[in-house]
């Protein structure tokens, strides 16, 4: 199993323009999160989904979109990118067999 | 909605010393206790996790954590650290039986010198 994988890995933006975070798990978890990291802040939750065909917003949704049109796909959509959503953002996913979730290795994205 | 707090944001220790982060949790009803590690350029992975039971907690790589509910508290600990535990430390907190989304503290940044 790859786990839960992220792409792309680095990505630097500028003001306005758009992008999509992509984010794919092969281990069939139904719950898939979104998360941006900023130092020292710990981990903000953007969107998360509970299955395919829903989503939800988190703490901090403003300036993305998700959807979940599979159980193993679960992009980010950036729209019109601003300097505060310079972050590392993380994809998870979380599984009931072992009550934990498991985290990608995560996309630095920098925009300017 | 619950909080979490994590009090240490910065640790500095030299190697064989004692290790205690403080994680402590604001929500009055039963709770799942996590706590994360994310060593430096890689994603987190969970060190241990509390639902039920024994308050003490053991976890990978020698860390064990004490949940004590009157206090809200749920402290992790190495009794003896090493230059490879210097990673940053995520305390984590989900309402027990409700949907699983769980709330992050802060984090805590650990430097070992060897």
């Amino acid at each position: 199993n790859a786990g839960v994988t992220q792409t792309p890995k680095f990505r630097i933006l500028k003001i306005g323009q758009s992008m999509t975070l992509q984010c794919a798990q092969d281990m069939n978890h139904n719950y898939m999160y979104w998360y941006r990291q900023d130092p020292g802040m710990g981990l903000k939750l953007i969107y998360y989904s509970v299955g395919a065909g829903i989503t939800d917003k988190g703490e901090v949704p403003n300036g993305y979109n998700v959807s979940r049109s599979t159980t193993e796909d679960f992009p980010l959509r950036l729209e019109l990118a601003a300097p505060s959503q310079t972050s590392v953002y993380f994809c998870a996913t979380w599984t009931s067999g072992r009550n934990e979730q498991y985290f990608g290795p995560g996309t630095r994205l920098t925009v300017t | 909605a619950q909080s979490v707090s994590q009090h240490n944001h910065h640790v500095i220790l030299s190697e064989a010393a004692s290790l205690e982060l403080g994680c402590n949790y604001s929500y009055g009803g039963t709770v799942n206790l996590f706590w994360y590690v994310q060593y430096p350029g890689q994603h987190l992975q969970l060190l241990l996790k509390y639902f039920s039971g024994d308050p003490l907690v053991k976890g990978i790589k020698g860390f064990e954590a004490e949940f004590i509910k009157s206090k809200f508290s749920f402290n992790l600990r190495k009794p003896s650290v090493q230059w490879s535990d210097t990673a940053e430390y995520f305390c984590a907190v989900n309402v027990a039986g409700g949907s699983y989304i769980p709330t992050f503290g802060r984090g805590t940044s650990l430097i070992v010198h060897p």
